[in-house]
């Protein structure tokens, strides 16, 4: 199946500063990216849509101004994690789908800490 | 009403049990179905498409009902490894494919 690489696995950081999470499809051209943040215990939850070249949309109650997204190229998605505060610490997953597929690849995730 | 329900669980099962979940969707236009499982802090893996005509892959059948809008799986001779959370998906194609993810039932298998 298809390959989509995210990185870093883990992260820790100090409350207050940016975080940014890579996600790459490795052997096929996402048009379509999404991420997800889950909560332990909890069910994944959609965060926003990206497609290649254009602007995110965030699902509601996620703000935009906090969670950047970038797809600027068809194998490569970021999320950045703005001034993040210890309320931001999860597990933050990608995934990503190919133009007229309706398969979705994940990521392996980011499990990140806000200290 | 969720667009995709499933029973959160827990279902606590012994080795060698069958289980079954199930799963309802209230969108008549979604178009795909799949089967995933999750283990804890990892991403979700495809475990199987659902088709109206049922699909098996060795111990797990899944089975769509369309009329009625539900999903099953069902899980034979239940293994440790097997313990995960399942979700649920369907696919709306409203001119792009949405997907849609139910909450997840989990599942323990115990000795």
């Amino acid at each position: 199946g298809a390959v989509v690489s995210q990185h870093p696995s883990w992260v820790i950081c100090k409350s207050g500063t940016s975080v940014k999470i890579e996600c790459r499809s490795l052997d096929f051209q996402a048009t379509t990216m999404f991420w997800y943040r889950q909560f332990p215990k909890q069910s994944l939850m959609l965060m926003a849509t990206s497609n290649e070249g254009s602007k995110a949309t965030y699902e509601q109650g996620v703000e935009k101004d906090k969670f950047l997204i970038n797809h600027a190229s068809l194998t490569l998605s970021t999320l950045t994690v703005t001034s993040a505060h210890p309320e931001d610490s999860s597990f933050y997953i990608c995934s990503a789908r190919g133009r007229g597929s309706e398969k979705l690849f994940f990521g392996s995730g980011t499990q990140l800490s806000v200290l | 009403r969720k667009e995709v329900e499933q029973d959160p669980g827990p279902f606590n099962v012994p080795e060698g049990a069958t289980v079954a979940f199930n799963c309802t969707y209230s969108n008549s236009a979604s178009q795909s179905f799949f089967w995933y499982r999750q283990d804890c802090r990892k991403e979700p893996k495809l475990l199987m498409s659902v088709y109206s005509s049922g699909n098996e892959d060795g111990r797990f059948t899944a089975q769509l009902n369309r009329a009625s809008q539900y999903i099953s799986l069902l899980i034979r001779d239940s293994k440790l490894s097997d313990s995960a959370t399942y979700l649920c998906v369907v696919i709306l194609n409203t001119g792009g494919f949405k997907t849609i993810f139910g909450a997840g039932t989990r599942l323990f298998v115990k000795a």
